[in-house]
């Protein structure tokens, strides 16, 4: 596509619940990055793909957070049991390299916790 | 500690007129710093990127400019518009680690 795109773009769910966000990178590009940004915050790094491989997790604000990639393109974000203070705007970024040149974001996916 | 310090957190300016936005760091060793411009709602959008060579680079109304002995930055606009109200933020990466050090922005509402 001619950027990235994230679905949902809004997401509210109950607490305990487990949600699923989707990134699709611009073609071509191998690096793809997870952040999460709170009301009012600044940008929290969660994790980034090269290709398909994540070599740091430590982002992962919890185990309940984990993330995949396929095929070098689209990557998901799962959640599982959702709390309150998992709501945030959760940003997709992708790049051609490795923090190579500029990071195209996606629009977000809003998630809120009720 | 790798760290990217904005200021002002806010700001607010009349129609035309001008602003500076300033971005001061702590990363070592540096490797680039980028400017994004993020509308509410929406993901950011690059501006620039700097790497320690440039002292100067320009977007239309925008001009950064690195001072990498100071470790500063700033972001001028010039003329301002209704559209650049939005949050502008300063981003860092050291050569050392894969990971991007973000300022908590600047939020800069234009008036008419």
């Amino acid at each position: 596509g001619a950027g990235v795109s994230q679905s949902p773009s809004n997401k509210v769910t109950e607490k305990g619940k487990d949600v699923e966000l989707r990134c699709d990178p611009i073609s071509g590009h191998t690096a793809l990055y997870w952040y999460r940004q709170s009301l009012g915050q600044g940008l929290e790094f969660l994790i980034y793909f090269q290709g398909n491989s994540a070599p740091d997790k430590s982002g992962l604000p919890s185990d309940r957070f984990s993330a995949e990639r396929t095929g070098g393109s689209v990557s998901t974000l799962t959640i599982q049991r959702t709390q309150q203070e998992d709501s945030a705007v959760y940003l997709c970024a992708s790049s051609f390299g490795l923090y190579t040149g500029e990071l195209f974001f996606g629009e977000g996916s809003r998630l809120t916790v009720l | 500690k790798n760290q990217v310090e904005q200021s002002p957190q806010s700001l607010i300016i009349l129609e035309g007129k001008n602003c500076t936005l300033q971005c001061n760091y702590t990363v070592s060793p540096f490797s680039n710093l980028r400017w994004y411009k993020q509308d509410t709602g929406r993901g950011p959008v690059s501006l620039t990127i700097m790497t320690f060579s440039e002292n100067t680079k320009s977007n239309g109304r925008y001009t950064a400019t690195l001072d990498a002995d100071t470790k500063q930055s700033s972001l001028h606009i010039t003329a301002s518009q209704l559209s650049d109200s939005a949050s502008y933020i300063c981003v860092v990466s050291a050569q050392t680690t894969d990971k991007l050090i973000f300022g908590t922005g600047t939020r800069l509402q234009v008036f008419p």
